[in-house]
C-alpha cells in the first residue's frame, strides 16, 4: 500500500526566507508525486506534479520540487517566501496503472505560518 | 475552461439521516473522484468513477456510495450519517486515460452531523 510521510506538522519562517518542505513517500513502483496548497476553506490547487524525466520540477508559484528515489523524497523548496504562500501543504502520491489513474493517497500536511 | 464546482457548501444534518452532496467536474473531464478531509488531516480518496461506473474505493464503508452522470457530473450519498461523517468532502476531477494526469479539485462541501 501507497503512504505519504510529512514530519513537519507545523514550520515557521520569516518573510523573505528559504523554505523547505520535507515529503516522504512509499510506493512500490514509479510514483506519481503532487504537491497541492490549501487555504482555509477553500478546496485544493495544485502546485507542481512529477510522473518521470528531470527530477526537479517547477510549479507555480515560484515553487519546484525534486524527486529523489534513493531517499523516497519529494521535498518542496521556494527561495524567498512570502506572506501570502501562509496556508497548508499537502504532499500526494498517485499510481497509473494499464487502465488509467487511481485515486491519490495524501499525508497528513504541513502548515505553514510566515513571520513579518 | 469552468473549474469543479460543489454543491452546497455548507450543510448540517442530523445523526442516522442521509446526504447527498453534488459534483460538476472541469470541461473535459471524464473522471470524478471523492475525498474525505476530517479537520487537521490530510483528504482521504473515497471513490473514484469512471465511465458512470466505480473504478476504485478507498477504505470506506458501503453507506458512501456515489454516481456518476453521462454528463460526468457525480454524486457522493452518505446514509445513516454518524457524527465523524462531519468533514470537508472535496470532489476532484481529471481525464483518466492520460499519463499527464493531474486532478482538478473543488472548493468542497463542509457537511456537520450533530
Amino acid at each position: 500500500a501507497q503512504s505519504v510521510t510529512q514530519p513537519d506538522i507545523h514550520i515557521t519562517v520569516s518573510e523573505g526566507a528559504s523554505l523547505e518542505l520535507r515529503c516522504n513517500y512509499s510506493y512500490g513502483a514509479t510514483p506519481y508525486l503532487f504537491w497541492y496548497v490549501q487555504s482555509p476553506g477553500q478546496g485544493l490547487q495544485l502546485l507542481l506534479k512529477y510522473f518521470s524525466g528531470d527530477t526537479l520540477v517547477q510549479g507555480i508559484k515560484g515553487f519546484e520540487a525534486e524527486f529523489k528515489r534513493s531517499q523516497s523524497s519529494f521535498n518542496l523548496r521556494k527561495p524567498s517566501v512570502h506572506w501570502s504562500d501562509a496556508a497548508e501543504y499537502f504532499c500526494a502520491v498517485g499510481s497509473y496503472s494499464g487502465g488509467g489513474a487511481d485515486g491519490l493517497t495524501f499525508g497528513k500536511g504541513t502548515h505553514l505560518i510566515i513571520q513579518p | 475552461e469552468t473549474g469543479v464546482t460543489q454543491s452546497p457548501t455548507h450543510l448540517i444534518k442530523t445523526r442516522g439521516q442521509q446526504v447527498t452532496l453534488r459534483c460538476s467536474s472541469q470541461s473535459g473531464h471524464n473522471t470524478v473522484s471523492w475525498y474525505q478531509q476530517a479537520l487537521g488531516q490530510g483528504p482521504q480518496f473515497i471513490f473514484q468513477y469512471y465511465r458512470e461506473e466505480e473504478n476504485g474505493r478507498g477504505n470506506f464503508p458501503p453507506r458512501f456510495s456515489g454516481l456518476q452522470f453521462p454528463n460526468y457530473s457525480s454524486e457522493l450519498n452518505v446514509n445513516a450519517l454518524e457524527l465523524d461523517d462531519s468533514a470537508l468532502y472535496l470532489c476532484a476531477s481529471s481525464q483518466r486515460i492520460s499519463r499527464d494526469y493531474g486532478y482538478t479539485f473543488g472548493s468542497g462541501t463542509r457537511l456537520t452531523v450533530v
